[in-house]
Formats: C-alpha cells, structure tokens, sequence
C-alpha cells in the first residue's frame, strides 16, 4: 500500500474543454474527500464520500462539478466547461478502517494540478 | 473566510531554534489535526489530537489543545531547515469534511 494516489499530476486544459481526476485512496478506508487548495491558501472542502455514497457537498461545487465513488474505492472529480477560476491543486485524501491511523485522520494524496487557459 | 486561523501568518527563524504557531478556531470540535506543507507539494500528516486530549508529542513536535480557548498550538524544537513549510490545523467537527486556515509558513534559515 503505498498511500493516496492521483491521477493525472498536473493538466493543462483550455478554457470550455472538460476535465476527469482521479483518486484512489489507501485501501480499506471508507472515507474519500475532494479538496480544492489555490496559491497561498488553504484547503477547501468540496465533497466527501463513505463508502459509495457522497454524504456532503460545498457550496463551492457548482454545478459544473460532479464527484463520484462507484464501488466505494477510487473516485473521479469531473469538472465540465472549465474556466480560468478553476485553475487550483486539486487534492484527495482518505480516512477510516486503515491499519496506519484512528477513524479521523485523513491521509492526502500528491493533488492534481489544474491550469486553464 | 475560513474557520481555522493559524498564528502567526509567517514565522522565520535560526537553525535550532524552536518554534512555536498557533490556531484557533469557532465552533465545538471532535478532534483537531496538524499538517505539514511543503512548496506545491502534498500535506503530510503530522498529529491528530482528540478534543477529551490536552498535549500530545510525536519526536520533536509538542501539540497541546486548549478546548475552554478553542485554540491549540504546535511547538518544533530543534528546527532544521527541512522543517521549513507551511502548517496547518485542520479540525473536525464530524466524521465528514476538515476545515482549513490559511496557514502558517514557516521559514528555517541555516
């Protein structure tokens, strides 16, 4: 098991032109969460997920965002008609039922870097 | 704005210094968490501490939690210059989402 993964590590997308991440979390954990992260800021909530269901979502998920877990392991973040403002490291992270750590902690992956022209 | 306020925004320092930053946040907590940052990089987990929990230590961090204030502190001893990055306290109010501050950047000069 070697952690959090994303994919890809960084896109370069033009703006209107849709784009799909993916995370795959430490197996075991139940909990996967979305995060979106710009220069010189923190973190900020977008979504999360236990097992396949998606329990919460921020006001800042328009509805250009769809987030899904199929089978309750990897998810794909999709963002459709993406624009300039979307530009951010894009992170996930898991948590729960995982040998390394209690209920709570979340592990991040490496994120996946957007740039929209 | 965000509910997790890390202090002092930047903090620099010497080599074997230690250092010390600080977060506070608004509402009850169920645990609150610290992470390290490096530049363009991910976040690394460094300390979870429980709100029924007052001080916490893993190697050179002390973590220490003040529910009554709703703050918490991190201290480094020792710094080294791999110590510089940016910190964050994340806490957790539920089993869901982790809130975020914008962080402390901490620069070890050697």
């Amino acid at each position: 098991d070697t952690g959090v993964s994303q994919n890809p590590r960084h896109k370069i997308t033009k703006r209107g032109q849709n784009v799909t991440f993916r995370c795959d979390p430490i197996s075991e954990h139940n909990r996967l969460y979305w995060y979106r992260q710009t220069l010189g800021q923190g973190p900020e909530f977008l979504t999360y997920f236990q097992n396949e269901a998606q329990l919460e979502k921020s006001r800042l998920l328009s509805d250009r965002f769809s987030a899904e877990r199929p089978k309750g392991s990897f998810s794909t973040l999709e963002i459709q008609r993406t624009e300039q403002g979307d530009s951010a490291m894009y992170l996930c992270a898991s948590s729960g039922g995982g040998r390394e750590a209690g209920v709570d902690e979340q592990f991040f992956g490496p994120g996946t870097r957007l740039t929209v022209l | 704005s965000q509910q997790g306020e890390e202090d002092p925004q930047a903090l620099s320092i010497q080599e074997g210094e230690n250092a010390t930053m600080n977060c506070s946040y608004k509402t009850s907590i169920n645990n609150l968490q610290w992470y390290r940052q490096n530049s363009g990089r991910g976040l690394v987990h460094l300390i979870l501490i429980r709100s029924n929990e007052r001080e916490k230590h893993s190697g050179r961090l002390r973590v220490t939690l003040d529910t009554s204030k709703k703050s918490s502190s991190l201290l480094i001893t020792a710094s080294r210059a791999a110590d510089t990055a940016s910190y964050f306290c994340p806490h957790n109010t539920n089993a869901g989402k982790s809130t975020f501050g914008d962080g402390t950047t901490l620069t070890v000069k050697p």
